[in-house]
């Protein structure tokens, strides 16, 4: 699976958009883009997942770049409770099931 | 549904003592994972089944931990024996597609 970085932490003001990136410059043409968040003293929480295409869904949108080296993660209004760490994870279509977390991103949502 | 069920929430422990985990996966799931979350290590795969068969254990840290998975509603993780190092939160997590994984609240383990 590919490599992916995101940046250690961000801030968003309560109602404000909240935009977070994930370079994945090695994704290989049947990987995933796979975006999870885990809010503290909980188990990790399934967000979205994409292909190529931009996908939506209730919980958020999720943007890819054409060149499919990088994703945006959007929350539209965000909210004190998203606060939480969000992963995003590139992962293949083959046998392999398996989901490696990284470090993540820790969103701050302020009031 | 109740969605990924562990049990027990939280555990103490003495050092050297046996340790068992359980775990029961979403109704129709038919993967299911093991993973440990520390601050040190963040989270990290110890195995993973697809109906009931054991695909991928090269997480698993040494013999002192197994896991077995007798039927398609349980899994149990053992540690025998128990050391203060493998204090963390234990999450299982289960899937049936490529729609994302569902995860538990997790078993805080805390070995003294």
């Amino acid at each position: 699976d590919a490599k992916t970085t995101q940046p250690t932490s961000m801030d968003c003001a309560e109602g404000r958009a909240a935009n977070l990136p994930c370079n994945h410059s090695t994704i290989s043409g049947n990987e995933y883009v796979y975006w999870y968040r885990q809010i503290h003293s909980q188990g990790p929480q399934y967000i979205i997942h994409g292909l190529k295409n931009n996908e939506t869904n209730e919980m958020a949108s999720l943007i890819i770049t054409e060149d499919r080296k990088s994703s945006t993660l959007i929350l539209p209004h965000a909210t004190l409770r998203d606060t939480a760490v969000y992963y995003c994870i590139a992962r293949g279509s083959g046998s392999a099931r398996q989901l490696t977390f990284g470090s993540g991103t820790q969103l701050t949502v302020l009031p | 549904d109740a969605g990924v069920i562990q049990s027990p929430r939280h555990e103490v422990t003495e050092m050297g003592q046996e340790v068992t985990l359980r775990c029961k996966p979403i109704s129709g799931h038919d993967y299911l994972f093991w993973y440990r979350q520390t601050m040190m290590r963040g989270l990290e795969l110890l195995i993973y089944f697809n109906n009931n068969v054991p695909i991928d254990d090269s997480g698993m840290p040494e013999d002192r931990f197994s896991a077995k998975m007798p039927n398609a509603s349980f899994s149990t993780l053992k540690i025998q024996p128990s050391e203060p190092r493998d204090s963390a939160v234990y999450f299982c997590a289960s899937s049936f597609d490529r729609a994302g994984y569902t995860f538990g609240s997790g078993t805080r383990l805390t070995v003294v």
